[in-house]
C-alpha cells in the first residue's frame, strides 16, 4: 500500500521569499506524484505532477517540484511567495493509473 | 481539463435521513471517484464509480451506506444514507480523462452538515 507524509502542518513564509513544502512517499514500483492546492471553501486544484523524465517539474502559478528517488521525496517549491499563495497544499501518490493516496496537507501562510 | 459541477453545494440534514449528491462533467471521462474530507482532515477515497457496473468501494466504506450510480460517462451520484453527525464532511467527486494524464480533476465539493 502507498502512503504520503507531509511532516509540516503549517509553513510560514514572508512574501517575496522562497518557499518549500515537504512531501515524502512510499509506493511499490515507480511513483506517480502530484501536488494539489485547496483554497478556502473550494475544491482541489491540480498544480503539477511527476510521472517520468526530468526530476524538476514545473506547474501552475510558478510552482515547481523536485523528485528525488533516493530520498523518496517530492518537495513543492516556489522562488518568490505571494500572499495569494496562502492555502492548503496536498501531496498525493499513485502506483500507476490508479487511485490517489493523499497526505494530510500543509497549510501555507504567506505574510505581507 | 473540464468543468465539473456538484449539486448541492451545501446542505444541512437531519440525522437518519439520506442525501444524494450529483456530479456532472461537461465532457466524457474515463474514471470518476468520490472522496470524503472530514473537518480539518485530508481526503479519503470512498469509491470508484464504474460506468454501467457496481462501484468499487475502499476499505471501511460499504454500498448500503454510500450507494453510487454512474449511468453514463459524464454523470455520477453519491448517496449518503441514514446519516449521523459523523457523516458531516465535504464530499468531492473527481475525474480522469484517460489520455495518459493520470491526474484527477476535482469538483467544488458538497459541504454536508448533519444535525
Amino acid at each position: 500500500a502507498q502512503s504520503v507524509a507531509q511532516p509540516e502542518d503549517q509553513v510560514n513564509v514572508a512574501e517575496g521569499n522562497p518557499l518549500t513544502v515537504k512531501c515524502t512517499y512510499s509506493v511499490s514500483g515507480n511513483p506517480y506524484l502530484f501536488w494539489y492546492v485547496q483554497y478556502p471553501n473550494r475544491g482541489l486544484q491540480f498544480l503539477l505532477k511527476y510521472i517520468t523524465g526530468d526530476n524538476l517539474v514545473k506547474g501552475s502559478y510558478g510552482f515547481e517540484a523536485e523528485f528525488n528517488k533516493s530520498q523518496t521525496s517530492f518537495h513543492l517549491k516556489k522562488p518568490s511567495a505571494l500572499v495569494s499563495d496562502s492555502a492548503l497544499y496536498f501531496c498525493a501518490v499513485s502506483p500507476g493509473y490508479s487511485t490517489l493516496t493523499f497526505g494530510k496537507g500543509t497549510m501555507l501562510l504567506v505574510s505581507p | 481539463s473540464a468543468v465539473i459541477s456538484q449539486k448541492p453545494s451545501r446542505d444541512i440534514c437531519q440525522r437518519g435521513t439520506s442525501l444524494t449528491i450529483q456530479c456532472q462533467v461537461d465532457s466524457q471521462v474515463t474514471m470518476m471517484f468520490w472522496y470524503r474530507q472530514q473537518p480539518g482532515q485530508s481526503l479519503t477515497l470512498i469509491a470508484t464509480a464504474n460506468q454501467g457496473s457496481e462501484a468499487t468501494y475502499e476499505s471501511g466504506f460499504v454500498i448500503d451506506k454510500f450507494p453510487i450510480s454512474r449511468p453514463n460517462l459524464t454523470f455520477s451520484t453519491l448517496t449518503v444514507s441514514n446519516m449521523s453527525p459523523e457523516d458531516s464532511s465535504i464530499y468531492l467527486c473527481s475525474v480522469t480523462f484517460g489520455t495518459g494524464g493520470y491526474e484527477q480533476y476535482f469538483g467544488p465539493g458538497t459541504r454536508l452538515t448533519v444535525t
